[in-house]
């Protein structure tokens, strides 16, 4: 089974309409992080958590909000979507723990990816 | 500003070419990364480096702290290695800057 997983993997829907991508891993890791991916463009970070209580927003937090309900589990919200929120969305674990422990980024790991259309 | 540039863009090759990727940054990091992504779109971690050289298999990855670049190198290249190869910095924020990516195609 995946370690990190996403669901929706697509979702075609509306402008105006909200939208929750979600995200579960099962590799333990406290740090996790969604991006956005769009042709011709790096990843983009849109939010990132160092652990449960620890919420920050990315380059492109703007028109999204997260939650991390539990150590394993991180939603992205799109609360009224807009046509350029269309992209590829992925979820991303790492295993370096919370602000103030040791630097720098560790190791990611990626979901599947989850590619949302809106009309 | 803190920018991460690849290049090629683009890379074809005939199978058994020695491949070489390259990444340059615009100020100090903490680490680098290399990303692999399929042509199903899935993304796998590479090497992670802040110095020197990494050999994972066919791959080679090194960093030069000085210059502020790093190439990725695939030996013997083969058709399975056609994908998306994508240079990612931490540039002392433990958040990760991504360039754009270089597409390799690996003609048999």
């Amino acid at each position: 089974d995946a370690d990190v997983t996403q669901t929706p993997r697509n979702r075609i829907t509306k402008t105006g309409k909200r939208i929750m991508l979600e995200c579960s891993q099962t590799k333990g890791h406290d740090r996790m992080y969604w991006y956005r991916q769009d042709p011709g463009l790096g990843l983009r970070l849109i939010y990132y958590s160092f652990d449960v209580k620890d919420i920050n927003k990315g380059e492109i937090s703007d028109g999204y909000s997260v939650s991390r309900q539990a150590q394993a589990k991180f939603s992205l919200s799109l609360e009224s979507a807009i046509p350029n929120q269309t992209a590829l969305y992925f979820c991303a674990t790492s295993e370096l723990g919370t602000r103030g422990g040791p630097s720098g980024t560790d190791t990611q790991y990626f979901g599947p990816g989850t590619r949302l259309t809106v009309l | 500003k803190n920018e991460v540039e690849q290049s090629p863009q683009n890379l074809t090759a005939q199978e058994g070419e020695f491949i070489t990727i390259n990444c340059s940054y615009s100020v100090g990091i903490s680490a680098l990364h290399w990303l692999q992504q399929h042509p199903g779109g899935g993304i796998v971690s590479l090497f992670m480096l802040s110095s020197g050289k990494k050999k994972h298999g066919r791959l080679i990855a090194t960093i030069n702290i000085q210059e502020k670049h790093s190439s990725l190198h695939i030996t013997a290249s083969h058709p399975r290695d056609s994908a998306v190869y994508i240079c990612a910095v931490d540039f002392g924020n433990e958040k990760l800057t991504f360039g754009t990516g270089t597409r390799l195609t690996i003609i048999p």
